[in-house]
């Protein structure tokens, strides 16, 4: 139990088009998802919480503009990178908060994402 | 959240245990210990949790010091596989997130 998906797994695009990433729980419902980058040799950064049918709540420093992030349903999270620039280019997590009362995280395979 | 000191890299050879340490002399009544580890270019994996007792499951042990202070983390029989960057992070359970930090590298070899 506790899966959580993500799609794609990887993705190439070129500068100035945007880029929408899935992040689903699969057997759970998660009113909370938060969504993470890494840069290479580095931990993880959280970028935002998402919370089912509200505004997400965005860490000091990331350009809520620019990182848009849709939380429709108990089960669909999604990240879309817009007007993406090379500088954009990470490994994009996103986790989901188990429905139980352990407040444990679940995390998602990850995105690869290059922007040319 | 309480801050938490782990080595940066640990050695351990296959089939013997692996012992992660982690200090947490800050912590708060109501925050608990969880440990995750990241596989190479994957994401993070659930490992186990605690507030003040011993835990342990079929991945691991969580042994937690009577003064909550430190805990260490015990894979009984590392493989291969376990080779990973292993993070320790307190937290309350209040629905917040993980904050990671560098964790430890472990390399298990044969």
């Amino acid at each position: 139990g506790a899966v959580v998906s993500q799609h794609p797994s990887w993705v190439i695009c070129k500068s100035g088009t945007s880029v929408k990433i899935e992040c689903r729980s699969l057997d759970f419902q998660a009113t909370t998802m938060f969504w993470y980058r890494q840069f290479p040799k580095q931990s993880l950064m959280l970028m935002a919480t998402s919370n089912e049918g509200s505004k997400a709540t965005y860490e000091q420093g990331v350009e809520k503009d620019k990182f848009l992030i849709n939380h429709a349903s108990l089960t669909l999270s999604t990240l879309t990178v817009t007007s993406a620039h090379p500088e954009d280019s990470s490994f994009y997590i996103c986790s989901a908060l188990s429905g139980d009362n352990t407040d444990t995280q679940y995390f998602g395979p990850g995105t690869r994402l290059t922007v040319l | 959240d309480a801050k938490t000191t782990q080595p940066t890299s640990m050695d351990c050879a296959e089939g013997r245990a692996a012992n992660l340490p982690c200090n947490h002399s800050t912590i708060s009544g109501n925050e608990y210990v969880y440990w995750y580890r990241q596989i190479h270019s994957q994401g993070p994996q659930y490992i186990i949790h605690g507030l003040k007792n011993n835990e342990t499951n079929e991945m691991a042990s969580l042994i937690i010091t009577e003064d909550r202070k430190s805990s260490t983390l015990i894979l009984p029989h590392a493989t291969l596989r376990d080779t990973a960057v292993y993070y320790c992070i307190v937290k309350n359970q209040a629905g917040t997130a993980l904050i990671f930090g560098k964790g430890t590298t472990l390399s298990v070899s044969s």
